[in-house]
């Protein structure tokens, strides 16, 4: 079984509308969790941080579901620049801290 | 924030040549980065833990023989692909934890392409 898994999508969207992404993992022990926004052709960039409690940032929203193991971002009012493919990430702590990332869901918004 | 910076950003080889990837940390130290490999449509597989002074950690299924890894300083690694085939054909990135960030949270160097002919 995956680390992390993610719906590979696409999501194709109309501007200005919520769309939303989850993502689950498989170590009930892992302790950091994240989004990253990854362009094509480039590397990941850190979209924000996931916190148990739920953390809004602008349009975007994290949540962590310890119980279900899962997380989930949500983008309200879409913009043509949020197409991207987005990464969850989940640190298992301990020792080096490894990241294990899903395989990304694609986000299309259209005008 | 952070920035990570590898070279070279494109390399093009010939079968059976070896290829150097720098990853440098430019303005805090590192004393661990992480090698990743990401095929197209795919995701960023992480190949390799890169400890400063001391050997490299793999993943299962990742050679250490082909994949070479130097961690000589706390703002450089290098990950050396030996004797590269086309099917080590990948994007390669490196990442960087900042020691005054949150714990977890990495940042990426902007990528190598290797394509290998």
């Amino acid at each position: 079984r995956k680390e992390v898994e993610q719906d590979p999508g696409p999501f194709n969207v109309p501007e200005g509308a919520t769309v939303a992404f989850n993502c689950t993992y498989s170590n009930s022990a892992s302790q950091s969790f994240f989004w990253y926004r990854q362009d094509c052709r480039k590397e990941p960039k850190l979209l924000m941080s996931v916190y148990s409690s739920g953390n809004e940032d602008g349009r975007f929203t994290a949540q962590l579901n310890r119980a279900s193991q899962y997380i989930s971002l949500l983008i309200r009012d879409s913009k043509l620049s949020d197409s991207a493919t987005y990464l969850c990430a989940v640190n298992k702590g301990g020792n080096f801290n490894k990241f294990y990332f899903g395989s990304g869901t694609k986000l299309n918004v259209k005008p | 924030g952070a920035v990570v910076s590898q070279h070279p950003s494109w390399v093009i080889c010939k079968s059976g040549t070896s290829v150097k990837i720098e990853c440098r940390s430019l303005d805090f130290q590192a004393t661990t980065m992480f090698w990743y490999r990401q095929f197209p449509k795919q995701s960023l597989m992480l190949m390799a833990t890169s400890n400063e002074g001391s050997k490299a950690t793999y993943e299962q299924g990742v050679e250490k023989d082909k994949f070479l890894i130097n961690h000589a300083s706390l703002t450089l690694s290098t990950l050396t692909v030996t004797s590269a085939h086309p099917e080590d054909s990948s994007f390669y990135i490196c990442s960087a934890g900042r020691p005054s960030g949150r714990v977890g949270t990495q940042y990426f160097g902007p990528g190598t392409r290797l394509l290998v002919l």
